[in-house]
Formats: structure tokens, sequence, C-alpha cells
């Protein structure tokens, strides 16, 4: 069965602090991976899409490695702030038959000021 | 350039009752996707649609139903609601097919008492 887990649910850090989010997917057989934030009762902001064939990519702060032989994607967030508080989702779309994009329960973030 | 929109915003409705939520996609988007969030998961694909056509359906039963335009906008429709079709509902557009990046419009709140 095509997975992505996320631990831990959420985690507290303060603010400042270099931060890593893991996510874990179950098959190497992927076309990308795009991690979302969602603040509370709202839709999914799209942070970054990393194709199959890239290692990484970089947005500001935030960068995201892709290692699909192991099955794993880290978000680092760099000198977080408060603002940066908000639940962060990992997405695999998967390759084959009826290929569709799946996500994980997300990790909640508290940026403590 | 237009975001992804969704309407209503909220809707409560009573078990055994049918729902209409609406979705304009992206400008230039011609593939649209929906899903299901509950409450503290990540969400759950229904279905998408390209170029008006179905093109991929989640584990949903065929109460849920949905249309594309020629405009690229789209609705999903769920017929005789049950109490667990409460959900946060999420359209996501995309260009070219779903392996690109998807991007997400804020959702519906549906409650169903």
């Amino acid at each position: 069965k095509q997975e992505v887990t996320q631990i831990p649910a959420a985690l507290s850090v303060p603010e400042g602090e270099n931060l890593v989010l893991n996510c874990s997917f179950t098959d190497s057989a992927i076309y990308n991976l795009q991690w979302f934030r969602q603040d509370p009762g709202k839709g999914l902001t799209s942070l970054l899409l990393i194709q199959s064939s890239q290692r990484e990519q970089t947005s500001g702060r935030l960068n995201a490695s892709l290692d699909k032989s192991s099955g794993r994607s880290t978000l680092y967030i760099a000198a977080s702030q408060p603002g940066d508080s908000a639940t962060y989702l990992c997405a695999v779309f998967y390759t084959g038959a009826n290929s569709k994009l799946t996500f994980g329960k997300g990790i909640t973030l508290s940026v403590r000021p | 350039e237009t975001g992804v929109t969704q309407s209503p915003t909220h809707l409560i409705k009573t078990r055994g009752q049918q729902v209409t939520l609406r979705c304009s996609s992206q400008s230039g988007h011609n593939t649209v996707s929906w899903y299901q969030q509950a409450l503290g998961q990540g969400p759950q694909f229904i279905f998408q649609y390209y170029r008006e056509e179905e093109n991929g359906r989640g584990n949903f039963p065929p109460r849920f139903s949905g249309l594309q335009f020629p405009n690229y906008s789209s609705e999903l429709n769920v017929n005789a609601l049950e109490l667990d079709d409460s959900a946060l509902y999420l359209c996501a557009s995309s260009l070219q097919g779903i392996h690109h990046e998807q991007y997400f419009g804020p959702g519906t709140r549906l409650t169903v008492t």
C-alpha cells in the first residue's frame, strides 16, 4: 500500500531555532513530492515541489530534500519565527495506474516567541 | 492571475440531503482535483477531472460525483449525506495533468447534522 508518514504529529520549538520536518513514503516510484503549509481551518499553500529527478529545492528560509532510495524527504526551516506556526503536510504523487496525490497527516508546528 | 476559489465557505446540511460545492480553477489550469479532509487528517483524494473528463478516482462511493465545465471550473456533488461526510472539502487545480504542482483553494467546510 502506498502511504506517506509524518512523525512526530506535533512539534514545539523556540523562536530562532533551525528545524527539520520529516516525511517518509513507502514506494520509490514517484513523480514528485510536494510540501504544503496549512493554517487552522484554511486551505493548503504550496511551499516546494521536488520532481523525482531532483534532490532538493529551496525557497527563502525553506529547503526540501528528496531521497527516493530511502523513501524520505525533509523540510528544513531556518531561523524559525512565530509566523511559521502551522501544520506542514507532505504529499507524494506515486506513478502507476490510478496514481494520485497521497498525503501524510501533517506535523503541527508551534514556534514560541 | 486569479487563484483557486471555492464556494460556499461554510455549509450546514442535514443527513440525507444533497449538496453541491463549486470550484474555479487558477487561470490557464486544465485539471481539477477534489479532496476531503477530516479533522486532524491529511486530505484524501476523491477524484480529478482533466478537460471535462473524470480521470482518476479515490476510494469514495458513487454518491460522490463531479463535473468539469468548458471553462475548467468544477462542481462536487454529494448525495444522501451522512454524518461522516462532515469535513473540509478542498479543490486543487494544476496545469497539463495532475503530475504538475497542485494549487489549492481555501476549502468549503461542510457540517452534516
